[in-house]
């Protein structure tokens, strides 16, 4: 089986302030996936990172793809009340053969953003 | 567009009913999983299936949990008996296998409560 480690698993932070949150695992992974989670809501998919190393921006959030595609990184600058919620990193496993993908998911960072 | 649709919202029974959760996935997609959400184990994959076929149901806890897709606009995950200990969020996603790593779009969830 493999796991992917969140840290931290709670984070409360003042409104303005920058955070960073990470995914771990001992295993390597075709790609990775970040999900945003809100209360009494099913999670919606952020971002898919590929290539090691890979960075990509979604206007305050900048998520990082270990060189070794084992990790990953998600920061947010600036952090406001609308992103208040349950961040998750999945591990994507190719399912050869059966034309789908399993997801292998964290079991997330609990963000609240304090106006 | 309709998203996933997911019924019931909130299912309370007491334990040793037999409890059927419904899932609708977006028109078009080949892919549908089953999930279930609690605070000690995350997001874990219960079963998913490809073109109404199970793939993999190695998720699946025990014999007591059964799920099917007659057709692609429509899938189960059964209970019975349920236990206290199955309490938890499902979730059912489905997503367009296309050969890279899918976006899975998540359904609300069903909270189910066995007393």
């Amino acid at each position: 089986t493999q796991l992917l480690e969140q840290s931290p698993q709670f984070l409360s932070i003042q409104e303005g302030e920058n955070l960073t949150v990470y995914c771990n695992s001992s295993s390597v992974f075709s790609s990775l996936q970040w999900y945003r989670q809100e209360p009494g809501e099913g999670p919606v998919l952020l971002v898919t990172v590929v290539t090691g190393g890979e960075v990509k921006k979604l206007k305050r959030l900048t998520f990082q793809f270990g060189d070794a595609r084992k990790d990953s990184s998600l920061h947010i600058t600036a952090a406001q009340p609308g992103d208040t919620g349950l961040y998750l990193c999945a591990g994507v496993q190719g399912a050869s053969g059966a034309g789908s993908y399993q997801l292998t998911f964290g079991k997330g960072t609990k963000l609240s953003v304090i106006p | 567009d309709a998203g996933v649709i997911q019924s019931p919202r909130h299912e309370v029974t007491e334990m040793g009913q037999e409890v059927t959760l419904r899932c609708k996935p977006i028109s078009g997609h080949n892919s549908l999983f089953w999930y279930r959400q609690t605070m000690m184990r995350g997001l874990e994959l219960l079963i998913y299936f490809n073109n109404n076929v199970p793939i993999d149901d190695s998720g699946m806890p025990e014999d007591r949990f059964s799920a099917k897709m007659p057709n692609a606009s429509f899938s189960t995950l059964k209970i019975q008996p349920s236990e206290p200990r199955d309490s938890a969020v499902y979730f059912c996603a489905s997503s367009f296998a296309s050969g890279g790593p899918d976006t899975q779009y998540f359904g609300p969830g069903t909270r189910l409560t066995v007393l």
